[in-house]
């Protein structure tokens, strides 16, 4: 089955800073890779995600790359503000409907 | 649509006692996701249901978790007895088989004591 690792477990930034998760996958059918939010006590919700045919997807202030040989891809939130603070999960689908996450990454945002 | 809805929101609980957990999924949706989440576990897939029938429990951790949905529009998760160890936030999810986002509940918080 599929393997998700993601790192790093957590991150700390200053307010107006970039943000960095990355994530490895390991069954090369993944072809969905989706990154959820969850805020404190709230549930996981969907921010972005990307498909295998392209490498690279932004909204507004966040993106996600993707590469497919290295079988890894990555969270960018730039300007970072307070509200971004949460836990972000990454996740990639095996090539089914069912998507394998990773551990999460509570970000940190600081004033 | 309301959202995928789940009861009770929380709920507390003494040792042995049997613990019943609701989801009704977004209408339409024929995935239905159960997971557990914990800080020493992160989120866990229980079971999935597609078509209201069960295609994988292997993340079920024992004989003590049940789950069914015997309509398209409802599911329940039981623990029999129940343990402190099964503390948690449980989560319900669903999805379509045409979209691959998964929607989730707002989760129960369960404590056994």
């Amino acid at each position: 089955g599929e393997n998700v690792e993601q790192h790093p477990s957590t991150l700390s930034v200053q307010e107006g800073d970039s943000a960095v998760i990355k994530c490895t996958y390991s069954d090369s059918a993944s072809n969905y890779f989706p990154w959820y939010k969850q805020e404190l006590g709230k549930r996981p919700q969907l921010i972005i995600d990307i498909r295998s045919n392209v490498g690279e997807k932004k909204d507004q202030r966040i993106a996600v790359t993707l590469n497919k040989t290295a079988k890894h891809f990555s969270l960018h939130i730039t300007e970072t503000q307070p509200e971004d603070s949460a836990v972000y999960f990454c996740a990639a689908n095996g090539g089914s409907y069912i998507p394998t996450f990773g551990r999460g990454t509570s970000l940190i945002v600081h004033p | 649509d309301a959202g995928v809805i789940q009861s009770p929101r929380h709920e507390v609980t003494e040792m042995g006692q049997e613990v019943t957990l609701r989801c009704k999924p977004i209408s339409g949706h024929d995935y239905l996701f159960w997971y557990r989440q914990t800080m020493m576990r992160g989120l866990e897939l229980l079971i999935y249901f597609n078509n209201n029938v069960p295609i994988d429990d292997s993340g079920m951790p024992e004989d003590r978790f049940s789950a069914k949905m015997p309509n398209a529009s409802f599911s329940t998760l039981k623990i029999q007895p129940s343990e402190p160890r099964d503390s948690a936030v449980y989560f319900c999810a669903s999805s379509s088989g045409t979209e691959e986002t998964q929607y989730f509940g707002p989760g129960t918080r369960l404590l056994v004591l």
